[in-house]
């Protein structure tokens, strides 16, 4: 059973600030990693996924993979109330066919 | 705009009752995935189906949960009979292929 650790937060950060969400995986062979946000009461939307170590951008979003120290971080820039949401962080079974979800960190961004 | 599409979004039912949870997947989508989200466990997935074919439904009590694929179009989920601990917000995701899931808008159950 794969597990993905995440840190429940709440990470606060001021509007504007860089926000850093973190995520750590057991398996090592795992080979692709997803983001998901959830705002409250509403169901997961999936913001980004990456497949090798480096670094991916999309907008302010900045997915980064390093598979040695097993974790995977989500970097938001110019972080904006808007952002404020609980960011999960998914991991691809064995087979490629499900994901396992962290628990979620929960971000709150402050004007 | 494609989007997968529960119903109901809300259910509120006593202890021993079934309760009926239905799902419409994005059409072209070949992947339904059924998730349980609880605060104490988080998103647990309990079944999930490819071309209709269950294929992996280890997540789910047997003895009181079912889920069916009837169409392509159709996913229901079922719980008989229901206890106070099955109350939490079940969403169906679709997907195609591969394990990237595209969720509904839930149903949050309560069971009294």
């Amino acid at each position: 059973q794969k597990e993905v650790e995440q840190n429940s937060g709440p990470l606060s950060v001021p509007e504007g600030a860089i926000a850093s969400l973190n995520c750590t995986y057991s398996d090592r062979g795992s080979q692709s990693f997803f983001w998901y946000r959830q705002y409250s009461g509403k169901s997961p939307e999936l913001i980004m996924s990456i497949y090798s170590n480096g670094d991916k951008e999309d907008g302010r979003f900045t997915a980064q993979l390093n598979k040695a120290s097993q974790y995977v971080s989500l970097l938001i820039r110019d972080s904006q109330p808007s952002d404020s949401a609980t960011y999960l962080c998914a991991v691809p079974n064995s087979g490629y066919s499900t994901l396992t979800f962290g628990k979620g960190t929960m971000l709150l961004v402050s004007p | 705009d494609a989007r997968v599409t529960q119903t109901p979004r809300h259910k509120v039912t006593e202890m021993g009752q079934e309760v009926t949870m239905r799902c419409q997947p994005i059409l072209g989508h070949n992947t339904v995935f059924w998730y349980r989200q609880t605060m104490m466990q988080g998103l647990e997935l309990l079944a999930y189906f490819r071309n209709r074919a269950p294929l992996d439904d280890s997540g789910m009590p047997k003895d009181r949960f079912s889920a069916e694929m009837p169409d392509a179009t159709l996913a229901t989920l079922k719980i008989q009979p229901s206890e106070p601990r099955d109350s939490a917000v079940y969403f169906c995701a679709s997907g195609k292929d591969g394990p990237e899931a595209f969720f509904g808008q839930g149903t949050r159950l309560t069971v009294v």
